[in-house]
C-alpha cells in the first residue's frame, strides 16, 4: 500500500531564503509525482509534474527533483517570496486511478 | 477554456441530510475523479468515473455514490450526513490515464 509523507509540516523562513520541501512514498512503482500548491480555503493549483522517467522538471523559481529509488521527492523554491506562503502538497500516481497525497506542508515566508 | 468548475462553492447542512455536489471537467477531458479533504490533511480519493461508471473506489462508506453524465460532468452525492463529512470536496479531470486537473472546490459544513 502506498504511503506520502512529506517533512516539515510546517516551515517558516524569512523572505529571499532558498528553501526544500521533502515528499518520501513507499512503493517505487509510480507513475508520475505531481507537487501542488494550495492557498487557504482553496482547490489545488498544479505546480509541476515528473513522470517515472524524469529525474527533475523546473518552472520559474521552482525545481522539483525524483528519486525512484530512494522513495523520495524535493521541492526546491529559490528566492522565497510572501507570495509563495501555502500549503505544498505531493501526490503520487501509481498506475491506479487515483492520486495518493501526502499531507504537506505548510510554508509561510515572512516579509 | 473555463478549466474544472465545482458548484456550489459553500454549502451548509445538517446531519441526516442528503447533499449533491456537481462537478464540470476541462474541456476535452472525459474522466473525473472526487476528492474529500478534511482539514490540515491531504486530499482523499472517494472514486473515479469514466465513461459513466465507478471505474475505482477509495475507502469511503456506500452513503458516497456518484454518476457521471454523457457531457462527462459528474455529481457527487452523500447520505445520511455525518458532522464528520465536513471537509473541502474536490473534482478533478483529466483524460484517460493523463494529468489530473483540480477544481476550487467545495465546502460542505454539516451541523
Amino acid at each position: 500500500k502506498q504511503e506520502v509523507t512529506q517533512i516539515p509540516a510546517a516551515l517558516s523562513v524569512p523572505e529571499g531564503e532558498n528553501l526544500v520541501l521533502n515528499c518520501s512514498f513507499t512503493d517505487s512503482a509510480i507513475y508520475n509525482l505531481q507537487w501542488f500548491r494550495q492557498d487557504p480555503g482553496k482547490g489545488l493549483t498544479s505546480l509541476l509534474l515528473i513522470q517515472s522517467s524524469q529525474r527533475e522538471q523546473t518552472s520559474g523559481r521552482l525545481n522539483a527533483s525524483l528519486d525512484k529509488s530512494s522513495g523520495r521527492s524535493t521541492l526546491y523554491i529559490a528566492a522565497s517570496q510572501p507570495g509563495d506562503s501555502a500549503t505544498y502538497l505531493c501526490a503520487v500516481h501509481s498506475g491506479t486511478y487515483k492520486y495518493i497525497f501526502g499531507t504537506g506542508t505548510r510554508l509561510k515566508v515572512l516579509a | 477554456d473555463a478549466g474544472v468548475t465545482q458548484s456550489p462553492t459553500h454549502l451548509i447542512k445538517t446531519r441526516g441530510q442528503q447533499v449533491t455536489l456537481r462537478c464540470s471537467p476541462k474541456s476535452g477531458h472525459d474522466t473525473v475523479s472526487w476528492y474529500q479533504q478534511a482539514l490540515g490533511q491531504g486530499p482523499q480519493f472517494i472514486f473515479q468515473y469514466y465513461e459513466e461508471e465507478e471505474r475505482q473506489r477509495g475507502n469511503f462508506p456506500d452513503r458516497f455514490s456518484g454518476h457521471q453524465f454523457p457531457n462527462y460532468s459528474s455529481e457527487l452525492n452523500v447520505n445520511a450526513l455525518l458532522l464528520g463529512d465536513s471537509a473541502l470536496y474536490l473534482c478533478a479531470s483529466s483524460p484517460q490515464g493523463g494529468e489530473q486537473f483540480f477544481g476550487p472546490g467545495t465546502r460542505l459544513t454539516v451541523l
